[in-house]
């Protein structure tokens, strides 16, 4: 059972365009919800995070906004650059995030110049 | 930024071999994971320890075993790696306080030949 869906595998965008990336989670006990960025052969990279007492959240060119009646969040890049391509893990996590967190599978994000 | 250290980055072995991956921090943060994660899907929790002398199985069942002698040491022994262990393997830590924001090491990707 995987609680946490990232149901698009990969996603192209244009420079300078938005990126959005989707996540849906399935147990109504997480709290805590994080994106990582990710390069091959290299370890996920944390890039903003919000918790369930928040609707967004930003950070630069970033934003998350979560939607708890939905159970589902999303990130928002802009603009978009081509050093952004890479894969995007959604992770969610109890307790605000002091356990163990669940990940989702992951969508590669291809920027086009 | 996090010190994660994981060694060796790289490794190919013939089946039947032990073997031990490395992680070490440097941040004295009690909690650490071990995550296995195949190309294209989501990250699995194979290992867990909130402290020294403390470890747990996480939700994927895995062959390997993990000790925590030392706080700012948790490796990870294959007594008898097979194919099926080629994966790569990601050590994280958590801090104590928050923000509780995972941070990974750059991953140990193993092949078993």
């Amino acid at each position: 059972d995987q609680q946490v869906k990232q149901n698009s595998p990969s996603l192209s965008v244009q420079e300078g365009r938005i990126s959005i990336l989707n996540c849906d989670y399935t147990n109504s006990m997480f709290d805590y919800f994080l994106w990582y960025k990710k390069y091959p052969a290299e370890g996920p990279t944390f890039l903003i995070s919000i918790s369930s007492i928040k609707d967004k959240n930003e950070d630069g060119r970033f934003t998350v906004f979560l939607n708890k009646s939905a159970k589902h969040l999303s990130l928002h890049i802009v603009p978009s650059q081509p050093g952004d391509s890479a894969v995007y893990f959604c992770a969610a996590g109890r307790n605000f995030g002091n356990e163990k967190l669940t990940f989702g599978t992951g969508t590669r994000l291809t920027i086009i110049p | 930024e996090a010190d994660i250290y994981q060694t060796p980055r790289y490794l190919v072995i013939g089946t039947g071999k032990k073997i031990t991956l490395e992680c070490s921090q440097t941040m004295g943060h009690d909690k650490m994971y071990w995550y296995q994660q195949d190309p294209g899907m989501e990250l699995h929790l194979i290992h867990y320890s909130y402290g020294v002398n403390s470890t747990e199985k996480g939700d994927l069942s895995s062959e390997s075993t993990v000790s925590r002698i030392r706080t700012e040491h948790f490796p990870l022994t294959l007594e008898s790696a097979r194919p099926s262990h080629t994966s790569q393997y990601l050590c994280a830590t958590i801090p104590s306080l928050p923000p509780y924001e995972q941070y990974f090491g750059p991953g140990t990707r193993l092949t078993v030949t």
